[in-house]
């Protein structure tokens, strides 16, 4: 079946510096694919949609400037969190597909 | 996307059968019901989704009340590795989808 891969699986950062993540469909082309961010214990939220060669669209409360995404190819998008912070700390997950795969998520940690 | 109300945890003993409730009485006519499950620290795997009629597939079952204002995802013979977060949404074709809280289910050995 199609897979949705990121990476990378696990990242500790220092605050202030930026961190990219990777998603990638590999069996198939997405021209949209879904950001997530999950906090513990508690549920996905979505961040952004992601469009191939167009703007992100991002939810009510999410910094665009913050969280930045792009979306080059029909395979790839990338978010990238610009000086991160501890609060930044989370899992973030993508999905492709009309949302029925998703990528096995990355956990960001930011000293 | 409409609400769907969910038990936050159940408990089951392995090899027993596991009927997880839903309950989405503002559901519209072309909302469809899908069922998604979270094992820890991974991404959501999809599990099952349907309009009216019962579904199955090789991971469970999906029984839709005749009203369509609930339904029960079914688990026939749990195991170890069902234990996970079950997310019932519902879903207007491609829609994005909007993750409530889910239920935790708890399987006992």
């Amino acid at each position: 079946g199609a897979v949705v891969s990121q990476h990378p699986s696990w990242v500790i950062c220092k605050s202030g510096t930026s961190v990219k993540i990777e998603c990638r469909s590999l069996d198939f082309q997405a021209t949209t694919m879904f950001w997530y961010r999950q906090f513990p214990k508690q549920s996905l939220m979505l961040m952004a949609t992601s469009n191939e060669g167009s703007k992100a669209t991002y939810e009510q409360g999410v910094e665009k400037d913050k969280f930045l995404i792009n979306h080059a190819s029909l395979t790839l998008s990338t978010l990238t969190v610009t000086s991160a912070h501890p609060e930044d700390s989370s899992f973030y997950i993508c999905s492709a597909a009309h949302e029925q795969y998703f990528g096995p998520g990355t956990r960001l940690t930011v000293t | 996307d409409a609400k769907t109300t969910q038990p936050n945890s159940m408990e089951s003993n392995e090899e027993e059968p596991v009927h997880l409730p839903c309950n989405h009485s503002t559901i519209s006519g072309t909302d469809y019901i899908h069922w998604y499950r979270q094992l820890p620290s991974q991404g959501p795997e999809y599990v099952i989704h349907g309009l009216t009629s019962n579904v199955n597939n090789r991971m469970a079952s999906l029984a839709i009340a005749e009203d369509r204002k609930s339904s029960t995802l079914i688990l026939h013979r749990a195991t170890l590795r069902d234990a996970a977060v079950y997310y019932c949404i519902l879903r207007d074709g491609y829609d994005k989808i909007i993750f409530g809280k889910g239920t935790r289910l708890h399987i006992l050995p």
